[in-house]
């Protein structure tokens, strides 16, 4: 069980680029979320999904796009690259029922972009 | 929308001293989960709590739900090194998919 893999894990990217973080579980989860996390702010959310090709919006999603084709994948899309995203990106997912949910986080992505 | 805060941001405290994070909601939780962050690392579950008053232990960590299910406490007890780290937590209510997390607390213990 690789739980929630995350990658890249480091990546630099320049001004107006974009690039898709890649996320994907094999706990046969439901729920799947982007956090991105600065210093001082804590966990903010993006975007979430709560089922395959079922998405909505977070805190903070602009500038970012997602889409949940499988119940595995859940991609995070930058689509032109600023220097606000630099940040460390975490993925992860958790059951929906009642009950423990948990959320499993990925090993995270730090991203710079100059 | 549903706010979560979470004091105090950092905490400087000398081994072997407590450490107490609190955690406020502004809506009524139907459970609050607690994580660990270490320094470079991932936020990890520690405890879910879901009933009024609840209470649960952990070794030194002790865990608290409000009677009114809008706050929370980590407290732990004769803190050591490896309890250093980010500590957040996590508010859930009826109507939400995804939990909210507060902006977490730093522990910064010294030898």
């Amino acid at each position: 069980n690789a739980g929630v893999t995350q990658t890249p894990k480091f990546q630099v990217l320049k001004t107006g680029q974009s690039m898709t973080l890649q996320c994907a579980q094999d706990m046969n989860h439901e729920y799947m979320s982007w956090y991105r996390q600065d210093p001082g702010m804590g966990l903010r959310l993006i975007h979430y999904s709560v089922g395959a090709g079922i998405t909505d919006q977070g805190e903070v999603p602009n500038g970012y796009n997602v889409s949940r084709s499988t119940t595995e994948d859940f991609p995070l899309r930058l689509l032109s690259a600023a220097p606000s995203q630099t940040s460390v990106y975490f993925c992860a997912s958790s059951f929906s029922r009642e009950g423990n949910t948990e959320a499993f986080f990925g090993q995270g992505t730090r991203l710079t972009v100059v | 929308g549903q706010q979560v805060m979470q004091i105090p941001q950092y905490q400087h405290v000398q081994e072997g001293e407590d450490f107490t994070t609190y955690c406020n909601s502004s809506t009524t939780l139907s459970n609050i989960q607690w994580y660990k962050q270490r320094p470079g690392g991932h936020p990890v579950f520690l405890i879910q709590l879901v009933k009024s008053g609840e209470v649960k232990k952990q070794k030194r960590l002790t865990f608290q739900f409000g009677e009114a299910k809008k706050n929370s406490s980590l407290h732990i007890t004769a803190t050591q090194t490896t309890d250093v780290g980010t500590y957040f937590c996590a508010g859930k209510t009826g109507g939400s998919y995804i939990p909210t997390f507060g902006r977490g607390t730093s522990l910064i213990v010294h030898p």
